[in-house]
């Protein structure tokens, strides 16, 4: 199995641009999660959907963050408009019920100069 | 309070050493526990499952304190490939819901 997959694995963007990153959970995994990695914060929840449906979407920041996951194989977190505080890893994972690990892709570096 | 809280270290130690996290949970009602490891510019990956009666894998012991709301992690006879940062994380949800919580993460550094 590939695992989840990320991309695309680094962005360098510009203040005010939309970013949109991808993520393929790993087939069969019916839970797929949104993290967002910084030194000062840890890893922080964005959100997370069960069977494409969000289910909690809490740690999203702000409207300018938005989430799809429009079929089981596939997921986007998009970014409109794009700050330079946004810079961060952005993990995806993917889980199925009943398990009790999460598997994470690599990982989406953004950079918003 | 912060929801789930660890030592950020980092922790030096030298081969052979045994090396000890701990970490502590706001939320009395989480539901299951977990150690990950995260090595340097890498995702994180489960390295255990913590159980109340407490578990060992290896080299590897965690416990869990329910009533203390208090995880640790042990690793005795450390070595060189145990280089990295380890995450204590909460299942804060239950039922159908999976909610995890991580902590800012221990940094262990193991010399020769």
């Amino acid at each position: 199995d590939a695992g989840v997959i990320q991309s695309p694995r680094h962005e360098v963007t510009e203040m005010g641009q939309e970013v949109t990153l991808r993520c393929k959970p790993i087939s069969g995994h019916n839970s797929l999660f949104w993290y967002r990695q910084t030194m000062m914060r840890g890893l922080e929840l964005l959100i997370y959907f069960n069977n494409n449906v969000p289910i909690d979407d809490s740690g999203m920041p702000e409207d300018r963050f938005s989430a799809k996951m429009p079929n089981a194989s596939f997921s986007t977190l998009k970014i409109q408009p794009s700050e330079p505080r946004d810079s961060a890893v952005y993990f995806c994972a993917s889980r199925v019920t009943g398990s009790t690990e999460a598997f994470f892709g690599q990982g989406t570096r953004l950079t918003v100069v | 309070r912060k929801e789930v809280e660890q030592d950020p270290g980092p922790f030096n130690v030298p081969e052979g050493a045994t090396v000890a996290f701990n970490c502590t949970y706001s939320n009395s009602a989480s539901q299951s526990f977990f150690w990950y490891r995260q090595d340097c510019r890498k995702e994180p990956k489960l390295l255990m499952s913590v159980y109340s009666s407490g578990n060992e894998d290896g080299r590897f012991t965690a416990q869990l304190n329910r009533a203390s709301q208090y995880i640790s992690l042990l690793i005795r006879d450390s070595k060189l490939s145990d280089s990295a940062t380890y995450l204590c994380v909460v299942n804060q949800s239950g039922g159908s819901n999976y909610k995890l919580t991580f902590g800012k993460g221990t940094l262990l550094t193991v010399n020769p």
